[in-house]
């Protein structure tokens, strides 16, 4: 098993579709990331959760709802998303001050 | 606040060339952690290095080496003797502790080609 896994690699959806991306580590870690990128504003931090507790929200629109059941999955509910919220979404797991391990992110495309 | 600048958008060297990334960010907070990360096509974020900011002693690793100073807030990475291999984007990132979490605030990035 990889470090860092996320699922589904890549996802097209409608504007008026309900969708879900998931994150999965098993590295022990105790937080865990969204991150945004896109070519507009490379790798937007989203939302941190440390011990299952979101601990940042980053103005992120109500759209994106993020889950976190538990220390080792993280999951990201998208519904009636724009165009303009086509990018790479990645996740990433940390233990304290050290680094970040990322998973492969998953290219969203919204049509 | 935490702001990482990378000013050098895009790189391109030729295959052999050293080559020097910079990186300069701004922090308020006397304990704080700086990265360098690569991204190469495939998307994921591979961890290169971490320095805390209470060691400003260099780092030499294979062709790759880090050079960090507090005075001029700055943490910049050299490719020693390029490879094609290098191309890929390079990321900078400041982490910092806010009420005991830490996040990782990354710079915009620098694009590297290495020509064969």
């Amino acid at each position: 098993e990889t470090g860092v896994t996320q699922t589904p690699r890549h996802l097209v959806m409608g504007m008026t579709n309900k969708k879900s991306l998931k994150c999965e580590q098993h590295l022990g870690h105790n937080a865990m990331y969204w991150y945004k990128q896109s070519a507009k504003k490379p790798l937007e931090l989203m939302f941190v959760y440390n011990f299952k507790e979101q601990t940042e929200n980053n103005s992120v629109p109500s759209r994106f709802s993020p889950e976190c059941p538990n220390s080792s999955h993280l999951f990201l509910h998208l519904h009636t998303l724009q165009p303009e919220d086509s990018a790479l979404y990645l996740c990433a797991s940390s233990q304290d001050e050290y680094e970040a391990f990322f998973g492969q992110g998953t290219r969203l495309t919204v049509v | 606040a935490q702001k990482v600048t990378q000013a050098q958008t895009e790189i391109s060297v030729v295959e052999k060339e050293d080559v020097t990334l910079d990186c300069v960010y701004e922090t308020r907070d006397t304990t704080y952690y700086l990265f360098w990360y690569k991204q190469p096509p495939s998307g994921e974020l591979v961890f290169l290095i971490r320095r805390n900011s209470f060691d400003e002693q260099n780092e030499i690793s294979g062709r790759y080496s880090w050079n960090f100073q507090k005075s001029t807030s700055s943490f910049n990475f050299t490719i020693t003797a390029s490879q094609v291999v290098d191309s890929a984007v390079y990321f900078c990132a400041l982490s910092e502790a806010t009420s005991g979490t830490y996040k990782y605030i990354f710079g915009t990035g620098t694009r590297l080609k290495v020509l064969a």
